[in-house]
């Protein structure tokens, strides 16, 4: 079992703060670490794909970071608003297949 | 409509008992997976096909079987229900060409008494 780990595991911000989460995972045999996005009664849904050693994607003020060298991904909110309150969870594709191993989320939770 | 479904969306039922969800897919995806979530443990795999003839166990299988009746459908079964069983059971279907991207269906709740 691939350890997938995502820090923290809880977080509450006021409405128009910045803040940002990582994860990590295992830096060998890179193929792709996943972003999705979480809210709560949904199921989770893709925000980000990132391939390539220093990727920088970016929706809106959403946004994330690729380190494979080290084995870790920020993910970053700029002005936070209350919509983006949903668990974050990242997700390592890996073996020859790429079956994907979940991280455990972070829980964001904004208050207006 | 939704590209994933999944039923039913909520269910009880007893020790013991047999149950199946169910999960179909109008998205063309070869690859199906069945997770489940616990509070504090996230999504945890416990079975995946990548077509239909082929279906591998994952992290947490036991207990459980599955049947890829087609590329579309990809059913789970609890052969005797028991309690630790009650959790949130996702079925997903991966886009090869996005690097395995996940497709989630809307899950099924399910309490075994």
């Amino acid at each position: 079992i691939l350890n997938v780990e995502q820090s923290p595991q809880s977080l509450h911000v006021q409405e128009g703060d910045s803040t940002n989460f990582t994860c990590s995972f295992p830096s060998s045999n890179f193929y792709a670490l996943h972003w999705y996005r979480w809210e709560t009664a949904k199921s989770p849904e893709a925000l980000f794909v990132m391939t390539l050693n220093g990727d920088e994607k970016k929706k809106g003020r959403i946004s994330a970071t690729l380190n494979t060298k080290e084995g870790y991904s920020y993910l970053y909110i700029k002005g936070s608003q209350p919509e983006d309150s949903a668990t974050y969870l990242c997700a390592f594709p890996s073996g020859g297949y790429q079956k994907v191993t979940f991280g455990t989320g972070t829980k964001l939770q904004v208050i207006p | 409509d939704a590209d994933v479904t999944q039923t039913p969306r909520n269910r009880i039922t007893k020790t013991g008992k047999r149950i199946m969800l169910e999960c179909s897919q109008t998205k063309g995806h070869d690859r199906m997976y069945w997770y489940r979530q616990d509070p504090g443990l996230g999504l945890r795999l416990i079975y995946y096909s990548f077509d239909v003839k082929d279906i591998n166990k994952g992290e947490i299988s036991d207990g459980y079987s599955v049947s890829r009746q087609a590329q579309a459908k990809f059913s789970l079964s609890l052969e005797s229900a028991i309690p630790n069983q009650t959790a949130l059971y996702f079925c997903a279907t991966s886009d090869p060409d996005s690097q395995e991207t996940q497709y989630f269906g809307p899950g099924t709740r399910l309490l075994v008494l």
